[in-house]
């Protein structure tokens, strides 16, 4: 089957560093990406990674080991607005459909 | 600007009802999917269509519909509503060549 598993919960504090994980099982791959979701509102495109290495986009960062079908979400000098749940999504080499996580829930503290 | 729209935003209905849930994009994209989002399981694929008259199912499509007439709209039927289908729902669009979606605001769909 497929699956993508990543922690419910991760909770850290404003200022600082936060790493989500994310590993995968899936029939095919495509390609690692990360969306947020505030309470009440849409999932939002964050980072995509294709092949392996880090990705860099200002305070977010996505990593990908293809080969330890591994990938992280790094979250610098973090903000309250960023409290929200992370999706990592896996999408699929038979077609466009993309494989979602169950989401991880990150609560920032002052 | 274009966007993504779902409406109605919040629906309230009876057990055995037919009810459709819209979703109109400006982007000319020819993907787009509709997924359920229940606390503890993410987002499921309900179906998704590559392009107009292509429509797919998704990993959870018993008791839905769709059907895509134009490039802009996939509409989403539930075609007699169960209570089990009490969900949030979301529209998302993809022009195929990238890898990400965008999505919708949602729907907020209760069964009574």
């Amino acid at each position: 089957g497929q699956s993508l598993e990543q922690p419910s919960e991760v909770t850290a504090v404003e200022g600082a560093i936060v790493q989500i994980n994310c590993t995968y099982q899936t029939s095919g791959f495509y390609g690692l990406s990360w969306y947020q979701q505030h309470d009440g509102g849409a999932p939002t495109f964050l980072s995509y990674n294709a092949l392996d290495g880090l990705e860099e986009t200002g305070r977010f960062s996505s990593f990908l080991s293809r080969s330890d079908s591994y990938g992280y979400l790094l979250l610098q000098e973090l903000q309250m607005k960023d409290s929200a749940s992370y999706f990592c999504a896996v999408k699929d080499t038979g077609g466009f459909k993309t494989i979602f996580g169950a989401g991880t829930r990150l609560f920032v503290k002052a | 600007d274009a966007e993504i729209t779902q409406s109605p935003r919040h629906k309230i209905t009876e057990t055995g009802r037919q009810v459709t849930l819209a979703c109109h994009q400006t982007w000319n994209h020819n993907n787009m999917f509709w997924y359920r989002q229940d606390l503890g399981h993410g987002l499921r694929l309900i179906h998704y269509s590559y392009g107009v008259q292509d429509t797919n199912k998704g990993e959870v499509s018993d008791g839905y519909s769709v059907s895509r007439s134009n490039t802009e709209d996939l509409p989403l039927t539930l075609e007699s509503a169960a209570s089990s289908q009490t969900s949030v729902y979301f529209c998302a669009s993809s022009p195929g060549t990238r890898e990400w979606q965008f999505f919708g605001p949602g729907t907020r769909l209760t069964v009574l």
